[in-house]
């Protein structure tokens, strides 16, 4: 079982929609990232928090630590926010374990 | 300020054959990570450098891939013989001093085993 685990898999959405994909862990971290990542490109850092919430622009990250939990949202959704959104954490000082990506597509 | 640096972005090769991954980290970074990513999959964790010492290699399947970064700067990748399955993207990841940073990556180099 994966210790990451990300819902949904694939949405798609129309521009202006609000956008939430969750993210599930099974075991205590230290930190939470969401990346995101467009088609032939890399990774993108978004956010990583281990309490609480933060905001950037349209995008809204809140993580439960008692839950295990964490979202990420986007408002007035555009097409250009169509990529692939990861969950990652860190268990203790170690690299990053990943979901396995939401692929998300905005349509115009 | 300049990202983490990866050549070549693309290769082509054939099975048995071996190729080399170069990264460059951002100037500073302590903590290096390679990855791979098999196409719809999420990154999986191969090696975690702290400056020139390797903190994770648990799952770097050792008899065919190596990686260094001997003088705690730039890092390579190795891979020899290759197989089909290694096709991937391989991304090359840098932060300050572990993942309690912001981790910055590279824009991978993609492998084609054929």
């Amino acid at each position: 079982k994966n210790e990451v685990e990300q819902s949904p898999q694939n949405l798609t959405a129309q521009e202006g929609e609000f956008i939430t994909i969750n993210c599930s862990y099974s075991v205590g971290i230290s930190a939470l990232h969401w990346l995101q990542q467009h088609p032939g490109g890399g990774i993108v850092s978004l956010f990583m928090l281990s309490s609480g919430k933060k905001k950037h622009g349209r995008l809204i990250a809140t993580i439960n630590i008692q839950e295990k939990h964490s979202s990420l949202h986007i408002t007035a959704s555009h097409p250009r926010d169509s990529a692939v959104y990861i969950c990652a954490v860190n268990i203790g000082a170690d690299g990053l374990t990943f979901g396995k990506g939401t692929h998300l597509i905005i349509q115009p | 300020e300049a990202g983490v640096a990866q050549s070549p972005r693309y290769k082509i090769i054939e099975k048995r054959q071996s190729v080399a991954f170069w990264c460059n980290p951002i100037s500073g970074h302590a903590t290096l990570y390679w990855y791979q990513q098999i196409l719809g999959q999420g990154p999986k964790l191969l090696i975690q450098f702290q400056n020139n010492g390797v903190v994770d290699d648990s799952q770097l399947p050792k008899d065919r891939f190596s990686a260094e970064r001997l003088k705690g700067v730039d890092s390579t990748l190795k891979i020899q013989p290759a197989k089909l399955e290694d096709s991937a993207v391989y991304l090359c990841a840098s932060s300050l001093q572990g993942g309690l940073n912001t981790i910055y990556f590279g824009e991978g180099s993609w492998l084609t085993v054929v």
